[in-house]
């Protein structure tokens, strides 16, 4: 099984700052990465993937890059919206997909 | 608008089974894979079984394998799983997920997730 690990698993950070989630795969995915954003007692929510770093319906704020086993998530200007856990996904072995741990960014 | 509404959870015996089931709408059910997802009380996303539009390619879990069947009905917008020999640890949200496109791509839409217990 390809294991996915993310750091850090939460993070504190303030309306418009600037943050960046990793994520990392035991072994070579190539770009097959999503990212998925769950706000508090919601589902999780399809954001972002590396193969298609911009996403209709996705403020540009969130850009996804990385390929191989390495993966960031970056979120330019953090708006309050925004403060949720974010998993990534590796779709490589699909349909025997694997998630991370998740990483929550909370208000500082 | 695609939804995906969960139903059938619930509080179960370990050793019991419970059905779930996914009513689907707002897209073409019949021309897409579609996948159960879990998540335990407080904790992470596990993929838990898939099944390709014609029911011809099904996948499990290795923690589920054996106890639980996927299941669809495309004439009625369904998913199912049927849930056997239950125990404490497959007590979670159980979502109803839809794969965007086959092959190597992400889980575009969820459902709200019904609640499964497992408890004596």
């Amino acid at each position: 099984d390809i294991q996915m690990t993310q750091s850090p698993s939460s993070l504190s950070a303030s309306i418009g700052d600037s943050v960046t989630l990793s994520c990392r795969a035991s072994q070579n995915i190539r770009s097959h990465l999503n990212w998925y954003q769950q706000r508090p007692g919601q589902a999780p929510k399809f954001l972002i993937s590396a193969t298609s770093p911009f996403q209709s319906g996705v403020p540009s704020r969130f850009t996804a890059g990385g390929s191989g086993t390495y993966f960031t998530l970056t979120i330019s200007g953090l708006q309050p919206e925004d403060f949720a856990t974010y998993f990534c996904q590796q779709s490589y072995s699909s349909p025997l997909v694997t998630f991370g741990g998740g990483t929550k960014v909370e208000i500082k | 608008e695609v939804n995906l509404v969960e139903s059938g959870g619930g509080l179960v015996r370990p050793g019991d089974s419970l059905g779930l089931s996914c009513a689907a709408s707002g897209f073409t059910f019949s021309s897409y894979s579609m996948n159960w997802v879990r998540q335990a009380p407080g904790k992470g996303l596990e993929w838990v079984a898939s099944i390709n539009s014609r029911s011809n390619d099904i996948y499990y879990a290795d923690s589920v394998k054996g106890r639980f069947t996927v299941s669809r009905d495309n004439a009625n917008n369904s998913l199912y799983l049927e849930m056997n020999t239950v125990r404490a640890e497959d007590t979670a949200l159980y979502y109803c997920v839809r794969e965007k496109s086959h092959g190597t791509s992400p889980l575009d839409y969820w459902g709200q997730g019904t609640l499964v217990t497992v408890s004596s």
